[in-house]
C-alpha cells in the first residue's frame, strides 16, 4: 500500500514559536493531501485540503494566517503552526490522495504530537 | 446534529466474541463508506471500503452498509487483543473534483481482553 510519512512525530515548543510539520507521500503522487487535527479521545477535524501548486481551502474556523499549508511538490506539504500556544496542543495528521485511482483513497501519515508550552 | 453519530464507548469484549460497531449518518449524499482502525498515537490505517449499500467481507471483518436506513455496521468475527484499537467511520459524498473529503465518526475505543 501507499505509504505517508510525517515529520517530526513529535515536538515540544514553547507559547509565541512557529512549528513546522512535514508530510510526504513516499511512493506515489499526490495531488491532494488533507490535513486534520485530534484531540484526545475524539475524532479527525478536518482542516484544510491542499492542491499541489494552488492555494489551500481552509475549513470554517480554521484560522489560514495562523496555520499555513505549502503544497510545492507531488510528494510534500507542510503545515507551520505560527506563534503557538498552549490550545494548539493536539495531534496533526495529514493525509494522501494518490493521482489517476478510481476511489481517491486517502493514505495516512502516522500523525505528529504537538505540545506547545 | 452531527452528520455522522457514533458511539464513543469504551468497548470491552473477551477475546473470540463477535464485535459489532456502528454509526449513522444524516447525509443522503455520503456514497462511500469507510472503516479506519487507529492505535493510540498513531494515524488511522484503512479497514474495509465499501460503495452504496451491501456488505463486504474481509478475512474476521464484515462491512454493512443500509443507505435506506443511513446505518453502517462493522463486524469483527474471533476478536484477538491486537484487534484493540479504536475505530473510526467514514464517509464521503460523489467526488466534484479530484479527491474526496472524507467526514469521520467520532470513534469507539475496544478493548478485547485476553
Amino acid at each position: 500500500g501507499a505509504v505517508v510519512s510525517q515529520h517530526p512525530s513529535r515536538v515540544i515548543c514553547k507559547s509565541g514559536t512557529s512549528v513546522k510539520i512535514e508530510c510526504r507521500s513516499l511512493d506515489f503522487q499526490a495531488t491532494t493531501m488533507f490535513w486534520y487535527r485530534q484531540f484526545p479521545k475524539k475524532s479527525l477535524m478536518l482542516m484544510a485540503t491542499s492542491n499541489e501548486g494552488s492555494k489551500a481551502t481552509y475549513e470554517q474556523g480554521v484560522e489560514k494566517d495562523k496555520f499555513l499549508i505549502n503544497h510545492a511538490s507531488l510528494t510534500l506539504s507542510t503545515l507551520t503552526v505560527t506563534s503557538a500556544h498552549p490550545e494548539d496542543s493536539s495531534f496533526y495528521i495529514c493525509s494522501a490522495s494518490e493521482a489517476g485511482t478510481p476511489r481517491d483513497e486517502q493514505f495516512f501519515g502516522p500523525g505528529t504530537r504537538l505540545t506547545v508550552l | 446534529q452531527k452528520e455522522v453519530e457514533q458511539d464513543p464507548g469504551p468497548l470491552s469484549v473477551p477475546e473470540g466474541a463477535i464485535v459489532s460497531l456502528n454509526c449513522t449518518y444524516s447525509n443522503s449524499a455520503f456514497q462511500y463508506f469507510m472503516w479506519y482502525r487507529q492505535y493510540s498515537r498513531k494515524g488511522p490505517e484503512l479497514l474495509m471500503y465499501t460503495y452504496s449499500s451491501g456488505n463486504k467481507e474481509d478475512g474476521r471483518f464484515t462491512a454493512q452498509v443500509d443507505k435506506s436506513s443511513k446505518y453502517i455496521s462493522l463486524f469483527i468475527r474471533d476478536s484477538q487483543p491486537s484487534d484493540s484499537a479504536t475505530y473510526l467511520c467514514a464517509m464521503s459524498a460523489a467526488p466534484s473534483g479530484s479527491a474526496r473529503q472524507l467526514t469521520f465518526g467520532s470513534g469507539t475505543q475496544l478493548t478485547v481482553l485476553p
